[in-house]
């Protein structure tokens, strides 16, 4: 149990161009979802939180505008690159959580979008 | 800001052996999460252990958490090549749901 999927598992686009990368929870409702982005050989670095039918929550120093995030269900969340550049190449990582207790919750991490902007 | 750090960076052992990871923390936690990565893939959650928890096993794994350092081991027992990947720690803390990750640690288990 606990499936969190992405789509698409790989892209490569022009630049200047926008991206969607869809992530779903297939066999749970996610109360919350969080778009992670990873560089080569580095650390998670969490971008955004977001919450089923409201704003996402943006982490210092990202861009709302150039990363769209939109939580439209329990079950799916969607990161949209906008105006892609070659430095917004990277590796972006999805997961979900159910709320259980504060000290017990995990997130469920989908299988990650490799995005290559040329 | 990085909340956990961990070493070593990369670990190189031959099958078998144990591999032990540490992670350090900065603030307080509510958790403290052991997550794998395999190259180019998404994360595997391995153990959690609470922040009233001093020890927990799940089966060749096992966790020790210091709250007094601010410090967490990650020990696998009888190493596997099939253990090959990027180990890292990340802490819940305060109120919030957010997981922070630790810089993680790459091992390498050779045959």
């Amino acid at each position: 149990g606990a499936v969190v999927s992405q789509h698409p598992s790989r892209v490569i686009c022009k630049s200047g161009t926008s991206v969607k990368i869809e992530c779903r929870s297939l066999d749970f409702q996610a109360t919350t979802m969080f778009w992670y982005r990873q560089f080569p050989k580095q650390s998670l670095m969490l971008m955004a939180t977001s919450n089923e039918g409201s704003k996402a929550t943006y982490e210092q120093g990202v861009e709302k505008d150039k990363f769209l995030i939109n939580h439209a269900s329990l079950t799916l969340s969607t990161l949209t690159v906008t105006s892609a550049h070659p430095e917004d190449s990277s590796f972006y990582i999805c997961s979900a959580s159910y709320r259980t207790d504060s000290l017990t919750d995990t997130q469920y991490f989908g299988p990650g979008t490799r995005l290559t902007v040329l | 800001s990085q909340q956990g750090e961990e070493d070593p960076q990369a670990l190189s052992i031959q099958e078998g052996e144990n591999a032990t990871m540490n992670c350090s923390y900065k603030t307080s936690i509510n958790n403290l999460q052991w997550y794998r990565q395999n190259s180019g893939r998404g994360l595997v959650h391995l153990i959690l252990i609470r922040s009233n928890e001093r020890e927990k096993h799940s089966g060749r794994l096992r966790v020790t958490l210091d709250t007094s350092k601010k410090s967490s081991s990650l020990l696998i027992t009888a190493s596997r090549a099939a253990d090959t990947a990027s180990y890292f720690c990340a802490t819940r803390g305060g109120g919030g749901n957010k997981l922070t990750f630790g810089t993680g640690t790459q091992l390498k288990v050779e045959l």
